[in-house]
């Protein structure tokens, strides 16, 4: 079954508006959640790591202030796409592992289109 | 700057028949992982490499690790139509779960 869950699974909002999507890990406590984005036929890049009481870290090129992470639990990471646009319209998946030497498991990503 | 090149980016499979995918990788990582993402769909995972010389088999697919070479292969045995999907190589150079993935390569599965 799912070990990681996100929501929703499709949104589609209008451009200036801002999106929420939660992470959860289902049976285990993370510490750390990642955020990758992936365009449609790319790989996946690695937007930020959330971490669990503290703030978030930013990979080069992400505008931290546009794409505002909380991790308020061990269980909980959200991402929220503030101001969006039509450019920002891609597929969101966000992972977390239960151990040191676990495969990273990822939700079942979030497709925003920004209209 | 870390580069995961994986070749070929296409491959059309025959049915019953034999194929390798390749990850080569720029920087020195012990740990190498490989997903399968379907259309539409998140990752699912296929292995997790952690060291040199570890090979992992799953059904009809093996994975193998040469950190000394800094490559990995994803070899599909008797090729069937379930196969169809892309896989995605991704490796982890500080052991921190930030993952730098490969291209991707498209599978696809004839009869």
């Amino acid at each position: 079954g799912a070990v990681v869950s996100q929501h929703p699974s499709r949104v589609i909002c209008k451009s200036g508006t801002s999106v929420k999507i939660e992470c959860r890990s289902l049976d285990f406590q993370a510490t750390t959640m990642f955020w990758y984005r992936q365009f449609p036929k790319q790989s996946l890049m690695l937007m930020a790591t959330s971490n669990e009481g503290s703030k978030a870290t930013y990979e080069q090129g992400v505008e931290k202030d546009k794409f505002l992470i909380n991790h308020a639990s061990l269980t909980l990471s959200t991402l929220t796409v503030t101001s969006a646009h039509p450019e920002d319209s891609s597929f969101y998946i966000c992972s977390a592992a239960r151990g040191r030497n676990s495969p990273l498991h990822f939700g079942n990503g979030t497709r925003l289109t920004v209209t | 700057e870390l580069k995961v090149e994986q070749n070929p980016l296409f491959l059309s499979m025959q049915e019953g028949k034999n194929y390798t995918i390749y990850c080569n990788y720029s920087t020195t990582s012990d740990r190498l992982y490989w997903y399968r993402q379907d259309p539409g769909k998140s990752l699912e995972s296929l292995f997790v490499l952690l060291s040199n010389g570890a090979v992992k088999q799953e059904g009809r697919l093996m994975a193998s690790l040469d950190t000394k070479a800094r490559l990995s292969t994803l070899h599909i045995t008797a090729a069937v139509h379930d196969l169809s999907a892309t896989y995605f190589c991704a490796v982890d150079p500080s052991n921190d779960y930030k993952l730098s993935f490969g291209a991707g390569t498209t599978v696809t599965v004839r009869a």
